[in-house]
């Protein structure tokens, strides 16, 4: 069984739609769980991390984690175009472990 | 917010040659700097850790005489890629930080190109 498990997509939707990502994960050690956005040819940037289960906003995005069943998601409400990019999971232990990404396209 | 600056952004060598890649945290100083490698399509594969002022710990399957990792200061470390072949050909990403919790800095990514 993978560590990391992620979706690799493409996702494609239009404006405005609500977009769900989604990554599991075998090692109970995580303690951290991050969202990454990369735009192509360009560095991942950090979008959200949290450690406990449970929702956490930020503007349009909500991260979610459930450690009982060692999944967490990404939503991202009212989606735009310029949200088209590849979305990583990530989870700490003394490094960053990845997701393989997910492409997310978002047409008007 | 942190910064991580990394360059060049883009090199193209003849295969043989050795290219330097510079990862630079501008308002922070970064005790651990993480180099990664991703082909298309696909996720960042982690080479090495990189550690102010010791040797650099690398992944298993990373020869750490071709990929050459200096962390000579808390805001600087390099990446050689020596003698260099077209299967090296990838995009090389940094990323610096002092704690995981808060996730790390990339950089924005060296697409080498050897020919």
């Amino acid at each position: 069984q993978k560590e990391v498990e992620q979706d690799p997509g493409p996702l494609s939707v239009p404006e405005g739609a609500i977009v769900s990502l989604n990554c599991t994960y075998s090692n109970s050690a995580f303690q951290y769980f991050m969202w990454y956005r990369q735009y192509s040819r360009k560095g991942p940037e950090l979008l959200m991390y949290t450690y406990s289960s449970g929702n956490k906003e930020d503007g349009r995005f909500t991260a979610q984690v459930d450690k009982s069943s060692k999944y967490i998601s990404l939503f991202i409400r009212d989606s735009q175009p310029s949200d088209s990019a590849t979305y990583l999971c990530a989870f700490n232990t003394d490094k960053l472990i990845f997701g393989t990404g997910t492409r997310l396209q978002v047409f008007p | 917010g942190a910064v991580v600056s990394q360059h060049p952004s883009r090199v193209i060598c003849k295969s043989g040659t050795s290219v330097k890649i510079e990862c630079r945290s501008l308002d922070f100083q970064a005790t651990t700097m993480f180099w990664y490698r991703q082909f298309p399509k696909q996720s960042l594969m982690l080479m090495a850790t990189s550690n102010e002022g010791s040797k650099a710990t690398y992944e298993q399957g990373v020869e750490k005489d071709k990929f050459l990792i200096n962390h000579a200061s808390l805001t600087l470390s390099t990446l050689t890629v020596t003698s260099a072949h077209p299967e090296d050909s990838s995009f090389y990403i940094c990323s610096a930080g002092d704690r995981v919790i808060y996730g790390y800095t990339f950089g924005s990514g060296t697409r080498l190109t050897v020919v």
